[in-house]
């Protein structure tokens, strides 16, 4: 059956510090990826999608990166945090050439002080 | 460019009331649609789509919608709701070789005893 892992669950960060936040996908090959942030109230924004290895499409202008070094990996940084950066971010899978339903991981609530 | 409008952001209603959360997309020649549930502090999930075929679908707890084509819409319902449904109910829509699905800002159903 097909998962879909992140860490940490939660983690709080100083502004300024460096941020890597991973997500695995097991059960299914070539997946396309997602990273989105849910700020509170503010709903669901796409943040990066990646359709194959060392492909990645960025949606919004911000502080973030991602990568994804394996088929199934896929990794949300920044070199130095920011305020705004706080929120709920959420890791997702999906097939099919990403038309079809996403599969989301359980997410990390991340607190920047 | 897609866009999806969920028309309320909060919905309280009483147990065993019915309640409608509407949702409109931006018109295009083939879309899928979906609506995801999510409850507190956890990832989204899959509560029911439209592909192709019969405009109502349902889900196996007792919500269903229905695809409009002529009113770009996909409202979702259900004859009697319970405590446990209460959580933050999403729309998303997809397109045809889009790779991603564009997800509207949330409606947060409460259900009151």
């Amino acid at each position: 059956s097909q998962t879909i892992h992140q860490w940490p669950a939660t983690l709080v960060q100083p502004v300024g510090s460096p941020l890597s936040l991973e997500c695995t996908v097991e059960g299914t090959s070539n997946p396309n990826l997602y990273w989105y942030r849910q700020a509170a109230g503010r709903g669901l924004q796409l943040l990066f999608y990646s359709v194959g290895i060392g492909q990645i499409s960025s949606e919004v202008p911000q502080n973030l990166s991602a990568s994804r070094p394996q088929d199934r990996q896929f990794i949300l940084s920044s070199k130095k945090l920011l305020l705004s950066d706080s929120g709920f971010y959420l890791c997702a899978f999906g097939r099919r050439g990403g038309t079809d339903t996403q599969y989301f991981g359980p997410g990390t609530r991340l607190t920047v002080l | 460019a897609q866009s999806v409008t969920q028309l309320d952001s909060q919905v309280p209603v009483f147990e065993e009331a019915p309640v409608e959360l509407r949702c409109n997309y931006s018109s295009s020649v083939s879309v899928y649609l979906f609506w995801y549930v999510q409850y507190p502090n956890q990832g989204l999930q899959l509560l029911l789509k439209y592909l192709s075929g019969s405009t109502l679908v349902e889900s196996i707890n007792g919500f269903e919608a229905e695809f409009n084509k002529s009113q770009t819409s996909f409202h979702l319902r259900k004859p009697s709701v319970h405590i446990s449904d209460t959580a933050e109910y999403f729309c998303a829509v997809s397109y045809t070789n889009a790779g991603k699905s564009t997800f509207g800002d949330g409606t947060t159903l409460t259900v009151k005893p």
